[in-house]
């Protein structure tokens, strides 16, 4: 059965630079998307961002001037780094697996297993 | 890239049937798919793809497609359906991920 676990400090400072990584077990990192999601306490899901198996990524736009995901394939991990984070950087991140697909005229995307999630807050 | 809208809450009467519908212009190339999250849980894939459900998902979740808007159904609601439920798709133009505002979901 796969998982996934998400790692990392749960407390980082104002200008510094969130680290989080993710460890698959029990499964390939090959043919899926492997993302990272955000939820503000009491809000909603935020997409951060994916890297494909291949190695090639896509960010949200408003915050990919301070995002990097990057994948480590020899230790089933892939990983988050958000610089210059803020107090609106609180929230609870998720590590989670995208699938893509085209099917009946319709592209087919959806996050299929997740993470528990990890909180992290930015306080000094 | 695009936006999903949804309502922020929904109530249903135990036993009945309830529509969570989710709109966007995204939603006119891809299915959407449909998370349930529990409070302090990560969020659960519930629907995907042409009313696709996970094995664990009761059938009672359906899921349904028509021009720009998606819709989550569940008949017969259940006290344990008490959650947020949140729609999800893709741009096609830039393949950014979009998520809805979410619905809270109330069983009286």
């Amino acid at each position: 059965q796969v998982q996934l676990q998400e790692s990392g400090p749960g407390l980082v400072k104002p200008s510094e630079t969130l680290s989080l990584t993710c460890t698959i077990s029990g499964g390939s990192i090959s043919t899926y998307y492997w993302s990272w999601i955000r939820q503000p306490p009491g809000k909603g899901l935020e997409w951060i961002g994916y890297i494909f198996y291949s190695g090639s990524t896509n960010y949200n736009p408003s915050l990919k001037s301070r995002v990097t995901i990057s994948l480590d394939t020899s230790k089933n991990q892939f990983s988050l780094k958000l610089s210059s984070v803020t107090a609106a950087d609180t929230a609870v991140f998720y590590c989670a697996r995208g699938y893509y697909d085209f099917w009946s005229g319709y592209y087919l995307w959806y996050f299929d297993l997740w993470g528990r999630g990890t909180l992290v807050t930015v306080s000094s | 890239s695009s936006e999903l809208t949804q309502d922020p809450a929904v109530s249903v009467a135990l036993g009945q049937t309830v529509r969570i519908t989710c709109q966007g212009d995204s939603l006119r190339s891809y299915y959407a798919s449909w998370y349930q999250q529990k409070p302090g849980q990560a969020p659960v894939l519930v629907i995907y793809g042409k009313n696709k459900r996970p094995s664990e998902i009761p059938d009672r979740f359906s899921g349904s497609n028509s021009g720009n808007t998606a819709s989550l159904t569940i008949t017969g609601a259940q006290a344990e359906d008490e959650a947020d439920y949140c729609c999800s798709s893709r741009d096609s133009s830039d393949n950014h991920v979009v998520f809805g505002g979410g619905t809270k979901l109330t069983v009286l």
